[in-house]
């Protein structure tokens, strides 16, 4: 079965530091799609960055990239330069290969806040 | 493009009501989902479909059905609703059911049973 874990509940963050959040992952699947998404206090979901399985270079997209360590089973994010308009929980995403059809499985979420 | 698109946004029901939340998409996206999002956990996946007329489980299905008569619409039906069903639900969809496409995100629907 698949599992995503987030470590960091919350963290606090000033304005203009870069911010990682951690994320780790479990799967038996070779193939496989690691997606974070952003969710601000309004409440919807917005997708961030996408890392595929097989992809040898880390995602970026625009402030945001991806730190993957396939070995470790990692796939942080990465924000630099941070804003007020960060501060929201972020989840960490994955989605087999096998076919893909059981969707996402989330992990629980960081909720980051940014301070001026 | 519209893109996801749910109603109702805010529901509230008494025990033992039913009622159908709609979802529909305008992209044409094969794979289309059902999700419930509780206090402190991630979202988890109730139900859903690969194509019209397919449809499947997910991890929490009970309590719930759906169905898929047309590329554009996934409704989600709450049979007889119960205090345990309060959560906010979000729809997706994505253009097939392979791992590198990203799902689109409804704005979702916060339901409260009492």
């Amino acid at each position: 079965a698949q599992k995503i874990t987030q470590t960091q509940p919350g963290m606090f963050v000033q304005e203009k530091e870069a911010v990682t959040l951690d994320c780790t992952y479990d799967t038996s699947d070779q193939s496989y799609g690691l997606f974070w998404y952003k969710q601000p206090s309004s409440g919807e979901m917005i997708f961030l960055i996408y890392q595929g399985s097989y992809d040898e270079q880390n995602a970026t997209e625009g402030r945001y990239s991806l730190n993957f360590q396939k070995a470790r089973k990692s796939a942080n994010l990465v924000i630099s330069a941070s804003q007020l308009g960060d501060s929201a929980m972020y989840f960490c995403a994955m989605r087999d290969g096998g076919g893909g059809a059981d969707g996402l499985t989330f992990g629980k979420g960081t909720h980051l806040i940014i301070q001026p | 493009n519209a893109g996801v698109t749910q109603t109702p946004k805010f529901q509230v029901l008494k025990t033992g009501q039913s009622m159908t939340l709609q979802c529909a998409q305008d992209m044409n996206h094969e794979y289309m989902s059902w999700y419930r999002q509780d206090p402190g956990m991630g979202l988890r996946l109730i139900h859903y479909s690969v194509g019209a007329g397919i449809t499947d489980q997910g991890e929490v299905p009970n309590g719930y059905n759906v169905s898929r008569s047309t590329t554009e619409d996934f409704p989600l039906r709450l049979l007889s609703a119960a205090p345990s069903q309060t959560s906010v639900y979000f729809c997706a969809s994505s253009y097939d059911r392979s791992s590198y496409n990203e799902q689109f995100f409804g704005p979702g629907t916060r339901l409260t049973v009492l």
